[in-house]
């Protein structure tokens, strides 16, 4: 599989505080996008970076990526308790067919 | 517009048994996937639609089956259940243009215990 990984697999932090989440992958990709996934339920995309940018914004969310080191990492600022949920990369393989590679997941709890 | 509506919610069978699970998309949408979510598989990709066409397939064996309708929406089957097919099927559909490697919208998903 060509899944990515993504590190830590779990934070716990205060609310306020900053969370950033890593995620690294493989192969070349054509772009990359993370999710957000409340318990059972189902994936909300958050943030989509194209192989030929570096760093994107959001609101709340800051994504970078670096493709020399096949890596990206998801800031979340001033964290809410709302944010509580687990975060997954997903890569678009370049030259690949249209399928979304997800990363492990990182799961995140944020403390009121 | 609606979200993406997956049905039914959860599902409880016994092994050998087969399943039948729904999916509608957001409307206008034309592409369809399918993805298998598990504790220790994580997310895997079934399969992808798009316009009544498998485009995509995941590495699961051939009693994983899908369609897609002339109105997009899609079924996925799933034949002679074993117990590790327990899990949350996750349905997504994506923009009109199908366009590769575009932002997925999700359903609620379907939690399927085999029992």
């Amino acid at each position: 599989s060509q899944q990515g990984e993504e590190d830590p697999q779990a934070l716990s932090i205060q609310e306020g505080e900053n969370a950033t989440m890593n995620c690294s992958y493989k192969t070349s990709i054509n772009n990359l996008q993370w999710y957000r996934q409340n318990s059972g339920r189902g994936l909300v995309h958050l943030i989509l970076i194209r192989s030929n940018e570096r760093e994107k914004h959001s609101g709340r969310l800051r994504v970078t990526l670096d493709t020399s080191k096949k890596s990206s990492s998801l800031l979340i600022t001033a964290s809410r308790a709302a944010d509580t949920a687990s975060y997954f990369c997903a890569t678009d393989l370049r030259g690949a067919t249209n399928k979304l590679i997800f990363g492990t997941g990182t799961l995140l709890a944020v403390q009121p | 517009k609606a979200g993406v509506t997956q049905t039914p919610r959860y599902l409880i069978k016994t092994r050998g048994q087969q399943v039948t699970l729904s999916c509608s998309p957001i409307s206008g949408h034309r592409s369809v996937s399918w993805y298998q979510q598990t504790p220790g598989q994580g997310l895997q990709f079934l399969f992808e639609y798009f316009s009544e066409t498998q485009r995509n397939k995941g590495n699961f064996p051939g009693r994983f089956s899908g369609r897609q309708f002339s109105n997009s929406r899609s079924e996925m089957n799933v034949s002679t259940l074993e117990l590790g097919d327990s899990a949350l099927y996750l349905c997504a559909s994506s923009s009109q243009t199908g366009a590769r490697g575009e932002k997925l919208f999700f359903g609620s998903g379907t939690q399927l215990s085999v029992l």
